[in-house]
């Protein structure tokens, strides 16, 4: 069975940093393209970031490109996103998704179940 | 970036009928990569259809999709209590973008 676990929810101040992570299992987590996609309160759903397999390339959309960075370390089937310079308009559920294939550009097979992200002072 | 506009915003109808839920793209849009979701409130959105028409996995067969270029269509034949939730489209051509949802709630 196919489980993404994220961690590292929290309340920041705006301008102040977090780090999420998403630990894997159920499936060879190598071999799959992965994403953060995040939902504001009573909002729809944004694509946050996404990256390849091997982790040599990485997306990201433009509300948040020069601020989060999107990571994996394979050896430990876990995703992580360093969010930077974080401002109010970033308060979310942040999701862990997993993409079909080995590419970013997939549909979505899996999600966590999410975590909060709060911005404010 | 590709825009998707989904309609309606809401769709007010009872069990049994047919649900018929629009996605259209500010550009054309290949059909190997549209996708449909749904999600529950408190929930995690779910894959239901992918390359436009594609069931996912343990997905029933009530749920059907359609389309090319920059207009794509998600049915359902006949809504069962469970099917009560919002819709959403997403492209990942160019890009991932998500369209805004549609609804779908018991009339």
């Amino acid at each position: 069975e196919v489980q993404l676990l994220e961690s590292g929810r929290g309340l920041v101040q705006p301008g102040g940093s977090l780090r999420l992570s998403c630990a894997a299992s159920g499936f060879t987590f190598s071999n799959y393209a992965m994403n953060w996609v995040r939902q504001a309160p009573g909002k729809g759903l944004e694509w946050v970031s996404g990256i390849s397999e091997g982790g040599a390339s990485t997306y990201y959309a433009d509300s948040v490109k020069g601020r989060f960075t999107i990571s994996r370390d394979n050896s430990k089937s876990t995703l992580y996103l360093q969010m930077n310079s974080l401002r109010a308009e970033d308060t979310a559920i942040y999701y862990c998704a997993k993409s079909r294939l080995v590419v970013v550009t997939a549909a979505i097979d899996y999600w966590g179940q999410g975590t909060l992200v709060t911005v404010s002072s | 970036e590709i825009v998707l506009t989904q309609s309606p915003g809401t769709l007010s109808l009872s069990p049994g009928e047919r649900a018929t839920l629009s996605c259209r793209a500010s550009q054309s849009v290949s059909s190997y990569y549209l996708a449909w979701y749904q999600q529950k409130p408190g929930q995690a959105p779910r894959l239901l259809i992918y390359d436009a028409s594609s069931r996912a996995t343990g997905i029933p067969d009530r749920f059907s999709g359609s389309g090319s270029g920059t207009d794509f269509t998600l049915i359902i034949s006949r809504l069962e209590p469970e099917d009560f939730a919002v819709y959403y489209c997403q492209q990942f051509g160019s890009s991932l973008t998500f369209g805004g949802g549609t609804k779908v709630e018991i009339k």
